[in-house]
């Protein structure tokens, strides 16, 4: 079965320490994405990719970086420089950045020990 | 980028009845619409769309109603299940390319 699937479920990060996430589609989406979801919050976007090396900052990009070497990856590393990470993030993709029928995945719960 | 609010933050319906969930956006350049739900734990899963050029859609069991004059969507679903209880996004196309999402109403079907 196609889909999106993001690991770890949950993850711990100690203070200082970078973390990255995993988000692997084999949808054979194009565009890629990355949301962030806190306690009663919309989610807000934090980087998206249109196309293979290729991505672009959305509204909260301090503190993350992504890559997008392979269609199927877009990792998210969660830096030292981002001051509040615990989070529940979400990875999703669709067929291209023009069609906004968004797959996401399963979500990964980080959190600052 | 635009605000997508929502009018209400819970909303609790008994099993059988219809609810409606409201949406309101302040972009008027808005042309694209989605519905999104979300159990708990989970990741959100599509509903419905709507286009800027319509004033309603229909799913199954659910409906969308656009007014482009107020700038107000809502979701409505017939005949609520206890399924239906999830935390419901409206979202909006944004400029570039992705999507701006509402800070969601939770739903709560009771018996």
């Amino acid at each position: 079965d196609g889909g999106i699937t993001q690991s770890p479920k949950y993850l711990f990060r100690k203070e200082g320490q970078n973390v990255t996430l995993s988000c692997e589609q084999n949808l054979n989406h194009d565009a890629m994405y990355w949301y962030r979801q806190d306690p009663g919050q919309g989610l807000r976007l934090i980087y998206y990719s249109q196309i293979v090396n290729d991505f672009q900052k959305g509204d909260i990009a301090e503190g993350y970086s992504v890559s997008r070497e392979k269609k199927e990856s877009f990792p998210l590393t969660v830096t030292s420089a981002q001051k509040n990470p615990t989070a529940f993030y979400l990875c999703a993709s669709s067929i291209d950045s023009g069609n906004y029928g968004y797959t996401f995945g399963s979500g990964t719960r980080l959190t600052v020990v | 980028g635009e605000s997508v609010g929502l009018h209400l933050p819970t909303l609790s319906v008994q099993e059988g009845d219809n609810s409606i969930i409201n949406c309101a956006y302040s972009n008027s350049a808005s042309d694209y619409f989605i519905w999104y739900k979300q159990e708990s734990g989970k990741g959100p899963q599509f509903i419905i769309d709507i286009r800027s050029n319509m004033d309603k859609r229909q799913g199954q069991r659910v409906t969308v109603l656009l007014n482009k004059t107020v700038k107000h969507l809502s979701l409505q679903i017939a005949a609520t299940q206890p399924g239906d209880s999830a935390v419901y996004f409206c979202a909006e196309k944004r400029s570039g390319y992705a999507l701006n999402f509402g800070k969601g109403t939770s739903l709560l079907v009771t018996p």
